[in-house]
């Protein structure tokens, strides 16, 4: 069973950048898929971040891009989100996901974790 | 970017009630189109891919349809845990963007 977990502080500064890992388990990231993020502002809906390929290779959401930097560690099965310039905009809960890509889109979500930008 | 838009936003239904939601796209996305259930305080849960085809464990009483820019979520009887928010998802081209979402209340 494919599971996912993201980890990361749950405050951060404004100004400041947010950093989050997902830790895969029951899978390789270095298998055939993409390892994504998605986040939902408190009571609104979902909003598609970017995604990160075993290779390094990234698609990212315009209205993001400049700030968003995602990696892979292929050596801890776990991959990252890197925010920057973080404003109140940012507060929402983030969800680290797999993305089987045409093969069958997004298949599993972590459980999600809220990060609130506040001084 | 390509929009999603919902229809309704929200509708309330009784237990043993056949439901459908609507989802237009903008542009032609084939049918690359994923569903998702999402309940309060949980992650979404993934549905349906390529329009109609279900995600492994998900139940036959839901089901997909649609290609081009009109697609449809149906829930064949309505159970007390189907009551939930439901979200289409466009991954045909990037940014991958969803529907705003439908509420489906008691």
């Amino acid at each position: 069973q494919v599971q996912l977990r993201e980890s990361g502080p749950g405050l951060v500064k404004p100004s400041g950048t947010l950093s989050l890992t997902c830790a895969v388990s029951g899978d390789s990231i270095s298998s055939s898929n993409w390892w994504s993020w998605v986040r939902q502002p408190p009571g609104k809906g979902l909003e598609w971040i970017g995604e990160i390929y075993q290779s390094g290779t990234t698609n990212y959401n315009p209205s993001l891009k400049s700030r968003v930097t995602m990696s892979v560690d292929k050596s801890k099965n776990q991959f990252s989100l890197n925010l920057s310039s973080v404003t109140a905009a940012d507060t929402a809960v983030y969800y680290c996901v797999r993305d089987a890509g045409y093969r069958s889109s997004i298949d599993y979500w972590g459980q999600g974790t809220l990060v609130t930008v506040s001084s | 970017d390509i929009q999603m838009t919902q229809s309704p936003s929200s509708l309330s239904a009784s237990v043993g009630d056949r439901v459908t939601i609507t989802c237009r796209a903008s542009q032609r996305i084939s049918n690359y189109v994923a569903w998702f259930q999402q309940k309060p305080g949980k992650a979404p849960k993934s549905l349906i891919y390529a329009a109609s085809s279900l995600q492994s464990g998900v139940p036959s009483k839901f089901s997909g349809s649609g290609s081009g820019t009109d697609f449809s979520l149906t829930i064949s009887s309505l159970q007390p845990e189907d009551f939930a928010t439901y979200y289409c998802q466009q991954y045909n081209s990037y940014p991958r963007t969803f529907g705003q979402g439908t509420k489906v209340e008691i």
